[in-house]
C-alpha cells in the first residue's frame, strides 16, 4: 500500500514570496491533515479535512495561510506572503476516518529567507 | 485549552537500560492518547494508543504506556533498550468530541552502543 506523499520535499525561497506544497495521502482515506512542525516543537494542526470539507482550521493563519481540498483526494498548502517565523516542516497525514489512526508523510521541509 | 507535556527533552541511555519518558496532558473529557515515534530520516509513525479499557496499552517493539488517569499521565516504558530505539518520541492526545490531535514537543532518545 503506498503511504502518503508530499511535494516537494525541501523549498527555500525568500520572505513574502509565495510557496505551495501538494499532498497525495493514502487511497481512500477520507480525513487529511496538514500539521506545521517548527524545530524543538511538536507537530502543531494547521487544517483539517473529512472529504472536501474542513473540520478545522483554528490554527491556521488565514490572512497568509490557504489549503484546499477540492476532489476530496489529494490537498494543497499555500502560504502567501511567506515570513520568517513560517520556516518548518510541513506534514501532511491522513486517516480513513476521524477517529482513525493517521498515517503521516515525509514532510516539506521550507526554509524562509 | 488541550495541551501536552513531556517531561524530557533529551534522553541518553546505554543499551539494555530501562526506559521511561514522561508524559502529561490537560483535559478533563475523554481523551484518546498516543505514542508516535520518529526515526532518523523516516515518518512519524505510531507506536501505540489508548482508547479506552485496559490502561496498559502494549504497543510495536516492546514498548507499552500506562494511562493513570487520576494524574492525566501516559507514560511510555521500555524494559531494555536497543540502539535501534535511538529516534524522537512525541506523546499526543485527541479529544473525542472535537478530534483535533494535540502533540508535546518530543523526547530525543539516544541509545549508547
Amino acid at each position: 500500500e503506498a503511504g502518503v506523499a508530499q511535494s516537494p520535499r525541501y523549498k527555500i525561497i525568500e520572505k513574502r514570496q509565495s510557496v505551495a506544497f501538494w499532498c497525495n495521502p493514502i487511497s481512500g482515506h477520507a480525513t487529511l491533515y496538514w500539521y506545521q512542525q517548527i524545530l524543538g516543537q511538536g507537530p502543531k494542526l494547521l487544517i483539517q479535512f473529512q472529504n472536501n470539507g474542513v473540520v478545522d482550521d483554528s490554527q491556521l493563519p488565514k490572512d497568509r495561510f490557504s489549503a484546499e481540498r477540492l476532489k476530496g483526494v489529494d490537498s494543497t498548502l499555500k502560504i502567501q506572503p511567506a515570513k520568517l517565523e513560517d520556516s518548518a516542516v510541513y506534514l501532511c497525514a491522513s486517516s480513513s476516518g476521524q477517529m482513525d489512526t493517521q498515517y503521516f508523510g515525509p514532510g516539506t521541509r521550507l526554509t524562509v529567507l | 485549552a488541550q495541551s501536552v507535556s513531556q517531561h524530557n527533552h533529551h534522553v541518553i541511555l546505554s543499551e539494555a537500560a530501562s526506559l521511561e519518558l514522561g508524559c502529561n496532558y490537560s483535559y478533563g473529557g475523554t481523551v484518546n492518547l498516543f505514542w508516535y515515534v520518529q526515526y532518523p530520516g523516516q515518518h512519524l509513525q505510531l507506536l501505540l494508543k489508548y482508547f479506552s479499557g485496559d490502561p496498559l496499552v502494549k504497543g510495536i517493539k516492546g514498548f507499552e504506556a500506562e494511562f493513570i488517569k487520576s494524574k492525566f499521565s501516559f507514560n511510555l516504558r521500555k524494559p531494555s533498550v536497543q540502539w535501534s530505539d535511538t529516534a524522537e518520541y512525541f506523546c499526543a492526545s485527541r479529544d473525542t468530541g472535537g478530534f483535533k490531535t494535540i502533540f508535546g514537543a518530543g523526547t530525543r532518545l539516544f541509545v549508547k552502543a
